[in-house]
């Protein structure tokens, strides 16, 4: 199993609808969680952590479920600028942070 | 704000050629990261210090090594550039303190090409 997977997508989704995004992970002693935004040709810039009892952040929830393993992102009201590529990473107890493959993002107007 | 920094945006390079990228960091962070970018592959990580003179290898650390001799500065070393390298890299840091406000922070990116 690899260590963080993705649907690499794309999503194509029209402006004003809900999306959601899942991300699992195959290492238990995962101790904190992080959605990251990437714009084409751009470095990924954190979009949100993911708490224990989930959290949101205006248009975006983010979720976890250390029982299944996975952590999910939940984009409501789309926006064209949501457009991009979205990366889930876990951080282990070691402090490495590994990232999934993304997921591409496209509203469509 | 965090910052950081990596020395060039692009950079061309010759097979054979012994290459540095570095990577500065403001905030006094413990941890630092060196990831590659490839498409189809996404960010894999190269190396990864958790202390001065601290490094540990990633997923891919052949044909690559790491120096960080202060806290604020972490090099990524190509001994022996080759074409497979050619890649966008991403030099990262992040606290070492558990909990919250823990994430990542990039840099701008290096796009190398050997050719």
């Amino acid at each position: 199993r690899k260590e963080v997977e993705q649907d690499p997508g794309p999503f194509n989704v029209p402006e004003g609808a809900t999306v959601a995004f899942n991300c699992t992970y195959s290492n238990s002693a995962s101790q904190s969680f992080f959605w990251y935004r990437q714009d084409c040709r751009k470095e990924p810039k954190l979009l949100m952590s993911v708490y224990s009892s989930g959290n949101e952040d205006g248009r975006f929830t983010a979720q976890l479920n250390r029982a299944s393993q996975y952590i999910s992102l939940l984009i409501r009201d789309s926006k064209l600028s949501d457009s991009a590529t979205y990366l889930c990473a876990p951080k282990g107890k070691d402090d490495k942070i590994i990232f999934g493959k993304g997921t591409r993002l496209h509203i469509l107007p | 704000d965090v910052k950081v920094t990596q020395s060039s945006r692009y950079l061309v390079k010759r097979t054979g050629e012994k290459v540095f990228l570095e990577c500065v960091q403001d905030m006094d962070h413990e941890n630092m990261f060196w990831y590659r970018q490839d498409p189809g592959l996404g960010l894999r990580l190269i190396y990864f210090s958790y202390d001065v003179k601290m490094k540990e290898k990633g997923d891919i650390p052949e044909g690559y090594s790491v120096s960080r001799e202060k806290k604020e500065r972490f090099s990524l070393i190509l001994e022996s550039a080759s074409t497979n390298q050619t890649s966008m890299y991403l030099c990262a840091s992040s606290s070492g303190a558990q909990g919250l406000n823990t994430e990542a922070f990039f840099g701008q990116g290096t796009r190398l090409t050997v050719v």
